[in-house]
């Protein structure tokens, strides 16, 4: 069955570091998220691709980037982790031409920046 | 910009009663609406949706949604809760068609005690 997975599942992590995170589906989907959610916040965009070579910022942006080589995959790094990075981070993707919208999401990343 | 708000962030039910989870939205174009659920350390999955026509939409598990569209809502009712139930809920619009980003609530904490 087709998938979208995220890797790892839980990473620990040091202040200043770079990380990045995986998110690999298998939908062939043009659209790719990344999220972070937070008690109090909900979900909160932090990139998007809509195919390949695109990437666009979301509300959250400062701190992370994305790249997107292929329509498979969307890593998100972060380029020197910080406190406030600390969270759960969602990948999700949905079919451009299928013009519903339905996001499907991974079973998230828990990072934690020490 | 569209907005979404839910207006409990938590909810607690005991067993077989009835609930509602309030979602209202701001946007100034047609909008899609969406529902997901959360189960605990997992990610979210599409409860129901909203697209066009009825304005009465029906999801998995015996969730429906009714979209409202002077006031702007879209809640989620469910005549008997169970157990299982227990989870988040996040409502979500997206704007039609050529956008395809969702913006989220805050979500609902819905927790069914026996």
């Amino acid at each position: 069955d087709a998938e979208i997975t995220q890797s790892p599942r839980h990473k620990i992590t040091e202040t200043g570091r770079q990380v990045t995170l995986a998110c690999h589906q298998t939908w062939n989907h043009n659209n790719m998220f990344w999220y972070r959610q937070d008690l109090g916040h909900g979900l909160r965009l932090i990139h998007y691709s809509y195919g390949v070579q695109d990437t666009n910022k979301g509300e959250v942006s400062d701190g992370y980037s994305v790249s997107r080589s292929n329509t498979e995959d969307l890593p998100l790094t972060l380029e020197s982790a910080a406190s406030s990075q600390t969270s759960v981070y969602f990948c999700a993707s949905s079919d451009q031409r299928q013009g519903e919208n339905i996001q499907y999401f991974g079973a998230g990343t828990r990072l934690s920046v020490l | 910009a569209q907005s979404v708000t839910q207006l409990d962030s938590q909810v607690p039910v005991f067993e077989e009663a009835p609930v509602e989870l309030r979602c209202n939205y701001s946007s100034s174009v047609s909008v899609y609406l969406f529902w997901y659920v959360q189960y605990p350390n997992q990610g979210l999955q599409l409860l129901l949706k909203y697209l066009s026509g009825s304005t009465l939409v029906k999801g998995i598990n015996g969730f429906e949604a009714e979209f409202n569209k002077s006031q702007t809502s879209f809640h989620l009712r469910k005549p008997s809760v169970h157990i299982s139930d227990t989870a988040e809920y996040f409502c979500a619009v997206s704007e039609s068609e050529s956008n395809y980003k969702l913006t989220f609530g805050k979500g609902t904490l819905l927790t069914v005690n026996p």
